[in-house]
């Protein structure tokens, strides 16, 4: 059964630093692209950033890059989410999923909030 | 960035109604369009891929059409648990991938 189980995230003040992690289980991880998806109160699903199976090739939306970085590390089954500069306009519920050639989002983590607030 | 578009935005319905929700590209995504389902204070769960093919453990009476930039979520007869938000998601260009708005069923 697949796993994907995060941790991290909480309180930060603006401009602050974040991490979240998100362990992996039930399923071969570096054969898989894997992505972080965010969800605003109340609002819909925004992609954040997906990273390839060995990790070299990373992407993130506009409204992160420069300030997120997407990260692995396969022996450790654990993808990352490196948060700086962070703004209010970044609080959210943040997802890891399971990225396959079918469908983005095949497998998804329980979440954790990232609440950004002086 | 292709954008995508849900209609409704919210449907009041009933158990054992038929259900149609709708989803709109701005530009052709060809057959690579996911349907998810999500309820209050849950992740997402993956319902159909590639348009118009179940995930492993989608009940038979989900159903997903369309390619090009029209596409249909059906669900053929409503049960109570499948009260949620519905997404449409396209991922043509992936990574850049875009989700609608969502649909959200209400009990009528």
């Amino acid at each position: 059964e697949v796993q994907l189980l995060q941790s991290g995230g909480g309180l930060a003040q603006p401009g602050g630093s974040l991490r979240l992690s998100c362990s992996a289980s039930g399923f071969t991880f570096n054969a898989y692209a894997m992505t972080w998806v965010r969800q605003a109160p109340g609002k819909g699903l925004e992609w954040v950033s997906s990273i390839s199976t060995s990790g070299g090739d990373t992407y993130h939306a506009d409204s992160v890059k420069g300030r997120f970085t997407i990260s692995r590390d396969n022996f450790k089954n654990t993808l990352y989410l490196n948060m700086n500069s962070l703004r209010v306009e970044d609080t959210a519920t943040y997802y890891c999923a399971q990225t396959t050639v079918v469908a983005p989002g095949w497998s998804w983590g329980q979440g954790t909030p990232v609440t950004v607030s002086s | 960035e292709i954008l995508m578009t849900q209609s409704p935005a919210t449907l009041s319905v009933s158990p054992r109604e038929r259900v149609t929700l709708s989803c709109r590209a701005s530009q052709s995504v060809r057959s690579h369009l996911a349907w998810y389902q999500q309820k209050p204070g849950q992740a997402p769960r993956l319902l159909i891929y590639g348009a118009s093919t179940r995930a492993p453990g989608i009940p038979a009476r989900f159903s997903g059409s369309g390619s090009g930039t029209e596409f249909t979520l059906t669900i053929s007869s409503l049960q109570s648990e499948d009260f949620a938000v519905y997404y449409c998601q396209q991922y043509n260009n992936w990574p850049q991938d875009t989700f609608g708005q969502g649909t959200r069923l209400d009990f009528k």
